[in-house]
């Protein structure tokens, strides 16, 4: 059964970065065809697609926290991570982590959600 | 704002019928399939439907997907008080280079 699981400080202080990973059970994230990404929630609202990283290791990112974003991956531990720079409170939010199932274009599985803030 | 546009909510009693519109452009929806999320309080969303139309197995045929041009919508029959959630539209967008949401829908069952 696929699991992913979510991993990372919860408080962040402003200008500081962001550093999670998502660990991966059940399936190798540098076989098949599938991605993997990062979705985020602020409180209240609604999704944010932040970006996704192949099965070969290429990257994509949503164009408005290209700049700030960097998704990576540790083939052997088989756990891939986001770093989100210079945070603001704007960044609070939780963060999941889903693979991106190329077959069905779609978000299938997701990892529970972790909830970062970003304050003093 | 979302490139995606849902009403932000809907409501339906035990039994009945409801619709969720998406409403996109021709980068969106108009060229790529749309996937519906359910997200139940407190909880990650889930996959409900996908390529427009289709069910992920262990989702119940209550639940239906469709799409026409640039808009989609996501019908469910027989409402049950355990579908009151969140829902959420998304797709591909080719200008954006970027999976776009929809603002989600908050379902109340009455």
């Amino acid at each position: 059964q696929l699991q992913l699981q979510e991993s990372g400080p919860g408080l962040v202080k402003p200008s500081e970065t962001l550093s999670l990973t998502c660990a991966v059970s059940g399936v190798s994230i540098s076989s098949g065809s599938d991605y993997w990404g990062w979705v985020r929630q602020p409180p209240g609202k609604g999704l944010e697609w932040i970006g996704s990283i192949s099965y070969s290791g290429s990257t994509y990112y949503n164009p408005s926290l290209k700049s700030r974003v960097t998704i990576s991956r540790e083939t052997p531990k088989n756990q891939f991570s986001l770093k989100v720079n210079s945070v603001t409170a704007a960044d609070t939010a939780v963060y999941y982590c889903a693979r991106r199932w190329i077959a069905g274009d779609a978000f299938d599985y997701w990892g529970r959600g972790t909830l970062v803030t970003v304050s003093t | 704002q979302s490139v995606l546009t849902q009403p932000p909510s809907a409501s339906g009693t035990p039994g009945q019928r409801v619709t969720i519109s998406c409403s996109g452009s021709s980068s969106n929806i108009g060229s790529r399939t749309v996937n519906w999320y359910q997200q139940l309080p407190g909880t990650a969303p889930k996959l409900l439907i996908y390529s427009s139309s289709q069910r992920p197995s262990g989702v119940p045929d209550r639940f239906s997907g469709s799409k026409s041009g640039t808009s989609a919508s996501l019908a469910i029959s027989g409402l049950q008080s355990e579908d009151e959630a969140d829902y959420y539209c998304a797709a591909w967008d080719d200008s954006l280079k970027d999976v776009a949401f929809g603002g989600g829908t908050k379902l109340t069952v009455l």
